[in-house]
């Protein structure tokens, strides 16, 4: 089974540039996920979609960033323009299902997108 | 109150000793806990999942939780060199018809040979 496929797993861009990161979730998963990764965080959650629907995006800062899931697959996340405090690992991650009171529902990631912001 | 607590460390631990790790929830209606083991550049790969009180064993690790005291553990028995990496705890809150995950930031564990 092929797993969350990520790109491009690099990008150095400049402050006030733009960048878009894809992700293809696992086949069949309905939940897709972006999350924030400073180094030495937790992954931050940006953005939650269900099926093509956005579930949670409280902490994603709207002004400059944007996420979309047109068919219900995969997802494109962009930045701009893009600040220094940007710099992260940009996880996707996909699950099964999402329904409240069920355990286990297991998040798998992708490989991440490395974003450096000069 | 940050929503997912734990000790940053490093713990650092003999090879073949248990390590043990902590984490501390503030839902108290939360439902669903994680362990994630992140290595140094790599994405987090989960170890274990636990909902119910009490422990859960798989292999070398046992997950134990106490939802009196929003208090989440993993023990790794016999740890090895190969076990030092970032162990993440992940907890699901209540929320309205879909699943929300929580990251805490992660315990950086050295096993030394």
């Amino acid at each position: 089974e092929a797993g969350v496929a990520q790109s491009p797993r690099y990008k150095i861009i400049e402050k006030r540039q733009s960048v878009a990161f894809w992700c293809n979730p696992i086949s069949g998963h309905a939940t897709l996920y972006w999350y924030q990764q400073i180094l030495g965080q937790g992954p931050k959650l940006l953005i939650q979609f269900q099926n093509n629907g956005v579930v949670d995006d409280s902490q994603l800062p709207k002004d400059r960033f944007s996420a979309e899931r047109l068919k219900g697959v995969d997802s494109t996340l962009k930045i701009q323009p893009a600040k220094l405090e940007d710099s992260a690992v940009y996880l996707c991650a996909s699950s099964f299902f999402s329904v409240r009171g069920l355990s286990g529902n297991t998040i798998y990631f992708g490989e991440g997108s490395w974003l450096t912001v000069v | 109150q940050k929503e997912v607590e734990q000790n940053s460390g490093p713990l650092s631990v003999p090879e073949g000793a248990i390590a043990s790790l902590n984490c501390t929830y503030s839902d108290r209606g939360s439902q669903s806990f994680f362990w994630y083991r992140q290595y140094s550049g790599k994405s987090p790969e989960l170890i274990m999942f636990i909902y119910s009180n009490g422990d859960k064993e798989d292999g070398r690790f046992t997950a134990q939780l106490n939802k009196a005291s929003q208090y989440v553990s993993l023990l790794i028995r016999d740890s090895q060199p190969s076990d030092s990496a970032t162990y993440l705890c992940a907890v699901s809150p209540p929320s309205g018809g879909y699943q929300k995950v929580t990251f805490g930031t992660g315990t950086k564990l050295q096993v030394i040979p």
